[in-house]
């Protein structure tokens, strides 16, 4: 199986700051990379798909870049209702594999 | 717009078999471009991909769980579902049901709709 990493996996971070997280593959995976974003008790939402396309309706300080192993999620100025946990996911290979997550906090 | 939930017993003995349902409601499951996912999540820890159901009926499953794996597809009631045999405490986790994605190669892409999750305690 393709292990995922995260790191950090957890982040302290103020409303307005400029916020990293990095997703590593255990092999390439090309761009078949995505963000999720997940708040306590809830379901998973998708923020980003191939590595760097913005779905829709999901907010433009959001985004991603990389490809092969090594990826980025950067959120602008984080804002107040971006404190949640991300997770990166690969779909290039089986079993889809989930990286194990990072909890952005106050 | 497109709605996912899913239904079944939040209890399941050990050694019995897990069944939950996912209805899909606002589009038709036989639509094109999409494929139909279940994922779960141990408690407060990370996601973990189950399989997925493809052009009304064809699998991929996740080799961890394929021996006791089952996901099907009822189309007269816009419904698709998962079986999972022998459950232990392991399998005590939020179930997801998912919308995956096909991207115009006709790759799966990722999952752009989740179903609220249906907790599932094996004790």
């Amino acid at each position: 199986d393709i292990q995922m990493t995260q790191s950090p996996s957890t982040l302290s971070a103020s409303v307005g700051d400029r916020v990293t997280i990095t997703c590593r593959a255990s092999q390439s995976v090309v761009t078949w990379l995505a963000w999720y974003q997940q708040k306590p008790g809830k379901a998973p939402k998708l923020l980003i798909y191939k590595a760097s396309s913005l779905q829709s309706e999901v907010p433009s300080r959001f985004s991603g870049t990389g490809s092969g192993t090594d990826f980025t999620l950067t959120i602008s100025s984080l804002q107040p209702d971006d404190f949640a946990t991300y997770f990166c996911q690969q779909y290039r290979f089986y079993p889809f594999t989930f990286g194990p997550g990072t909890k952005v906090d106050i | 717009q497109v709605q996912l939930q899913e239904s079944g017993p939040g209890l399941v003995k050990p050694s019995q078999t897990l069944s939950l349902t996912c209805t899909v409601s606002g589009d038709s499951i036989s639509s094109d471009g999409y494929y139909w996912s279940w994922i779960r999540q141990h408690p407060e820890k990370g996601l973990e991909w189950i399989g997925y159901l493809y052009d009304s009926g064809s699998t991929h499953y996740n080799p961890s769980l394929r021996s006791r794996l089952t996901i099907s597809v009822d189309t007269s009631k816009n419904q698709f579902s998962l079986k999972l045999s022998s459950v232990t405490a392991a399998d005590t986790a939020v179930y997801y049901c998912a919308r995956g994605m096909y991207d115009y190669s006709g790759s799966a892409d990722a999952f752009d709709i989740w179903g609220q999750g249906a907790m599932v305690t094996v004790s």
